[in-house]
């Protein structure tokens, strides 16, 4: 089955500073890479995605980019700000698209 | 506010109890999700349901069920249940069959096993 790798485990950036957060993924089928924020108490909240007919997706301060032949993809995160702290976790779709198999997590704490 | 609602927010049970957890999904969702997150874990896919059908299964225990009704909530129950099964349980819900589509998740009901 598919196999999503997350790295870093934990991130620490100054405010205003940049922050990246890459993952690899096993499956050369999957097609759709969700990435999500979880703040403490609350259930991951959907912050941006990307398909695979797609290189490149920004959303304000968020940007992801996608490397289907190295299998490989990145969340952005520019001009960082104290409510960006949170764990991130991406995601891959498998097989028909419905099951989302997760990465481990990156903690990032925004230093101000 | 994800529009994922779910309940309780926490329950507090011993070994060998059943439990039901309870999820009604976003206004026009069809498929409901159901996620176990745990610290050794992390986050795993347990099953799907769409529009009352199961529709995909992952490392769901067999002494876990779930069930999508006609108004579309859904319940996860839990059986025999042991320390391990201490953990989150997140429900998410999405538009259609799932094929590549967003998931938003409720906030979770935390279980815990004495």
């Amino acid at each position: 089955g598919e196999n999503v790798e997350q790295h870093p485990s934990t991130l620490s950036v100054q405010e205003g500073d940049s922050a990246v957060i890459k993952c690899t993924y096993s499956d050369s089928a999957s097609n759709y890479f969700p990435w999500y924020k979880q703040e403490l108490g609350k259930g991951p909240q959907l912050i941006i995605d990307i398909r695979s007919n797609v290189g490149e997706k920004k959303d304000q301060r968020i940007a992801v980019t996608l490397n289907k032949t190295a299998k490989h993809f990145s969340l952005h995160i520019t001009e960082t700000q104290p409510e960006d702290s949170a764990v991130y976790f991406c995601a891959a779709s498998s097989k028909g698209g419905e099951k989302l198999t997760f990465g481990t997590g990156t903690r990032l704490t925004i230093i101000p | 506010d994800s529009g994922v609602t779910q309940t309780p927010k926490h329950l507090i049970t011993a070994t060998g109890q059943r439990v039901t957890l309870r999820c009604s999904p976003r206004s026009g969702d069809l498929s409901v999700y159901w996620y176990q997150q745990s610290l050794d874990q992390g986050l795993q896919f347990l099953i799907q349901y769409y529009n009352g059908e199961e529709r995909a299964k992952g490392n769901i225990l067999e002494r876990f069920s779930a069930q999508q009704f006609p108004d579309l909530h859904s319940e996860l129950n839990l059986s025999s249940l042991e320390l391990g099964d201490s953990a989150l349980y997140f429900c998410a819900s999405s538009v259609g069959d799932g094929s590549n589509q967003p998931q938003h998740f409720g906030d979770g009901t935390r279980l815990s096993i004495l």
